[in-house]
């Protein structure tokens, strides 16, 4: 079984819809991170969490809102979808070592289309 | 500001060498990552560097020097598997990733 999975895999939705991407690890790591990829882009953080209490914005998180529902689940929430959040959505956790190394594990990804 | 600059893509060829660069501006910096994307998949770790110098991974070694903001990627022995995307990730004092735009790596025949 995948260490962090997310559903849906693809999303197809109109304007104005209120939309959540859901992501669950079983890795037992507490820090979780959405991010979001445009086509021929780098990964754009949206927002991450640290533990259930510690939720954090990231460069572009106008427009989307979180919840860190338990330490092994983390829902991305579009309130209101605009066709320019139509990208590709990930989940990563990530463990940092005493040394400083953080590794980043990745979700399959969450296509949306938002029309 | 933050800001990671790559290649947007480099070409070459089986068995070849190639260096994939990442020069980067940041306000925090605890090091260096590099990862993979194949088309329609998610990104895969494949090293990290916190300290200057050359880790060495299999046919992959990175390179950072702190004092030039700057490092990169070697490829070797290159194999058609490893046409995909880099991307170089700058560890912002332990608190988030910062990512490049990618450089996408074909790989020919």
């Amino acid at each position: 079984d995948a260490d962090v999975t997310q559903t849906p895999r693809n999303r197809i939705t109109k304007t104005g819809k209120r939309i959540m991407l859901e992501c669950s690890q079983t890795k037992g790591h507490d820090r979780m991170y959405w991010y979001r990829q445009d086509p021929g882009l780098g990964l754009q953080l949206i927002y991450y969490s640290f533990d259930v209490k510690d939720i954090n914005k990231g460069e572009i998180s106008d427009g989307y809102s979180v919840s860190r529902q338990a330490q092994a689940k983390f829902s991305l929430s579009l309130e209101s979808a605009i066709p320019n959040q139509t990208a590709l959505y990930f989940c990563a956790t990530s463990d940092p070592r005493g040394g400083g190394e953080d590794t980043q594990y990745f979700g399959p990804g969450t296509r949306l289309t938002v029309l | 500001g933050q800001s990671l600059e790559q290649p947007s893509e480099v070409t070459a060829v089986e068995g070849a060498i190639v260096q994939i660069n990442c020069t980067y501006q940041t306000s925090g910096f605890y090091g260096l990552s590099w990862y993979q994307q194949h088309d329609g998949g998610a990104p895969t770790f494949l090293s990290y560097n916190g300290l200057d110098g050359l880790e060495e991974t299999g046919r992959f070694s990175s390179f950072l020097s702190r004092s030039d903001s700057y490092g990169y990627l070697l490829l070797q022995e290159l194999q058609m598997k490893d046409s995909a995307s880099y991307f170089c990730a700058v560890d912002n004092y332990g608190q988030n990733f910062v990512f490049g735009p990618g450089t996408r790596l074909s790989v020919l025949p």
